[in-house]
Order: C-alpha cells, then sequence, then structure tokens
C-alpha cells in the first residue's frame, strides 16, 4: 500500500475552516484516497474518500489534484466536537488498511 | 442500519488467561477485518476474512493469536496465553466487497482489552 505523510498535529480555532494536506507519491492507479477520522476509546470513522478531482459532503471536502500525488482534506468552520485525529489512506477499500499515525486536530474556542 | 457491533467493550484479564473478543459485521458485508491499536499508536492489522476464502493472516503478531469466521458473519478472535503486551484496543471492521474499487470500511466500537 503507498504510503502516506501528513503533519502530525495542528491547532484551529472554533469558525474556521481548516486543511489537512496528506502526501502520497507513490499512489497506485487502483487506488482511492480514504480519510477517516478517530475520537479517543472510539474506532474510526469514515469521512470521505475519492478518487480525483474533488469530493464534497456534508461533513467535509476532499481536493485532489491531477496527478493524485497529495490530497486535502477541508473541515468547513470546525468546532469543539472536530477536536480528533485524522487519517489519510490510499489503497483498495477492501483490502487491510494500513493507518500511519494521523493528524491530531485540536480545536480551541 | 445497525453499525459493526462488538463485545464485550472492555476485558480485563490475568496473563496466562485466554480471552475471547466477537465481532458482528454489518449485515451483508462480505469482508471482515481485526485490527489493534495500541495506547497513542495507529492501527496495526491483524486478520483479514473474505467470503469463502482462506484469510489473511499475515498481520497476526505471533500463533497466539487466532481468529475464525463462523457462517461467514459471525467473527471471534482468540488470544491465547495473554501477555502484558496484548493490552491494546482490538478493532473491528466490515465492508461490502463488490466488483467497484474503493469500497469503505466500517469499524466497531472496538474491545480494551487489558492484560494484569
Amino acid at each position: 500500500l503507498a504510503k502516506t505523510t501528513q503533519p502530525i498535529s495542528m491547532d484551529s480555532y472554533e469558525g474556521q475552516e481548516v486543511n489537512i494536506t496528506c502526501s502520497h507519491n507513490n499512489i497506485a492507479t487502483n487506488d482511492y484516497i480514504t480519510w477517516y477520522q478517530q475520537f479517543p476509546s472510539q474506532g474510526p470513522r469514515f469521512i470521505i474518500q475519492g478518487y480525483k478531482t474533488k469530493v464534497t459532503n456534508e461533513v467535509a471536502s476532499l481536493f485532489i489534484p491531477a496527478d493524485r500525488k497529495s490530497s486535502t482534506l477541508s473541515l468547513p468552520r470546525v468546532s469543539l466536537s472536530d477536536t480528533a485525529v485524522y487519517y489519510c489512506l490510499v489503497g483498495l477499500g477492501n483490502t487491510p488498511l494500513v493507518f500511519g499515525k494521523g493528524t491530531r486536530l485540536s480545536v480551541i474556542a | 442500519g445497525a453499525g459493526v457491533s462488538q463485545s464485550p467493550s472492555n476485558k480485563v484479564t490475568e496473563k496466562g488467561k485466554d480471552v475471547e473478543l466477537r465481532c458482528d459485521p454489518i449485515s451483508g458485508h462480505t469482508a471482515l477485518y481485526w485490527y489493534r491499536q495500541s495506547l497513542g499508536q495507529g492501527l496495526e492489522f491483524l486478520i483479514y476474512f473474505q467470503g469463502n476464502s482462506a484469510p489473511d493472516k499475515s498481520g497476526l503478531p505471533s500463533d497466539r493469536f487466532s481468529a475464525e469466521r463462523t457462517g461467514g458473519s459471525v467473527s471471534t478472535l482468540t488470544i491465547q496465553r495473554t501477555q502484558q503486551e496484548d493490552s491494546a484496543v482490538y478493532l473491528c471492521a466490515s465492508s461490502l466487497v463488490s466488483r467497484r474499487l474503493g469500497d469503505t470500511q466500517y469499524f466497531g466500537p472496538g474491545t480494551r482489552l487489558t492484560v494484569l
């Protein structure tokens, strides 16, 4: 599976837009890009998935440039409840996932 | 519909005892995965079941770990002769495998195992 690199931590104030960028230089042609959110003492929760260009759902947007070597998760107007660890993964969805350390987002009032 | 469920939510055991952890995947999901997460760490893949195929056991850390999936649904992860380093949160996930790439894995709440 392609290795991903993302910032270890980020801080943001409530109400701001947060962008978390993930690098995946070795992404394969068939790989999808998926982001998960994990709160303490809970299992990861699927946020968004994309293959190319832009994907938007009720929670977030995912921007993927043409070369697909990186992706950016955008969380609009974060609140305190968005404080969590965010994982970027690449690969086929129906194979075991390889999780990195993720990005610990802290939202400050 | 119901999500992935796991039981027990917490398990405390003594070193050397055997434990069984249960996972009920989402109905209709053909793929089932076990991961574990040690304190402050990312998730570590353990084992993967897909339909009637032989499971992918490549992530199991030792022969004390085993898992089975009965009837293509419920799965049990067994750890024999538990050690303190087995203490972790054990997470189960399931996905609906189709010919479409990018199927999403849905995780259960996990079982927190503490080995004293």
